[in-house]
């Protein structure tokens, strides 16, 4: 089955340790991005990547890592997390960026105290 | 500058009645591709359509239906015999030339039994 994996599903950690949110899409999709959900700003872009090795800032950078070291897996990292950073964060692939859409994972629900 | 414009936050309706979700955009682009994604109460996020800039057809997939109307620049969604399982928040999306999908805020449904 043609899907983006994400895990985990809920997290919940604690001012300043380090945690990676893992993705993983089995579609061969060259395009692949992070995304944060908050209510009232609906979905905002944090990174993005064209293709292994090649990654770029969204609209939210600031204070999360990434890396694209495999064509399937694009892993979202939070080196000092802040409760600020509290969200809905979802991984999404797409065969082209933009053109034809994105597969978005199931979400992963960080609460960061 | 692109941007998507859902202007009900939230809407209500009774089980059987017909509902349309709005969606304006703006772009510059002549070629350009919009989107609609439904996020069920479970949290994931749900591809509908794609529609691009040069078929104004409308579109009907069973009990849904869509508007494209490039004199207005929107791109509305119906739903038909609305359903309590069509209870969600739901995104309409724009990519233009610079393949950057940029998201609504959400219209949140409810369907009341």
């Amino acid at each position: 089955e043609a899907q983006v994996t994400q895990n985990p599903r809920y997290l919940i950690t604690v001012t300043g340790k380090k945690l990676t949110v893992t993705c993983s899409q089995n579609m061969n999709h060259e395009y692949m991005s992070w995304y944060r959900q908050d209510p009232g700003l609906g979905l905002r872009q944090i990174y993005y990547s064209m293709n292994v090795e090649v990654t770029d800032k969204g609209d939210v950078p600031e204070g999360y890592k990434v890396s694209r070291k495999e064509k399937r897996n694009f892993p979202l990292i939070l080196e000092s997390p802040s409760p600020n950073q509290t969200s809905l964060y979802f991984c999404a692939s797409s065969y082209r960026r933009g053109t034809y859409g994105y597969t978005f994972g199931s979400g992963t629900r960080l609460t960061v105290v | 500058a692109q941007k998507v414009t859902q202007a009900q936050t939230e809407i209500s309706v009774v089980e059987k009645e017909d509902v349309t979700l709005d969606c304006v955009y703006e772009t510059r682009d002549t070629t350009y591709y919009l989107f609609w994604y439904k996020q069920p109460p479970s949290g994931e996020l749900v591809f509908l359509i794609r529609r691009n800039s040069f078929d104004e057809q409308n579109e009907i997939s069973g009990r849904y239906s869509w508007n494209f109307q490039k004199s207005t620049s929107s791109f509305n969604f119906t739903i038909t015999a609305s359903q309590v399982v069509d209870s969600a928040v739901y995104f309409c999306a724009l990519s233009g030339r610079d393949d950057k999908i940029i998201f609504g805020k959400g219209t949140r449904l409810h369907i009341l039994p």
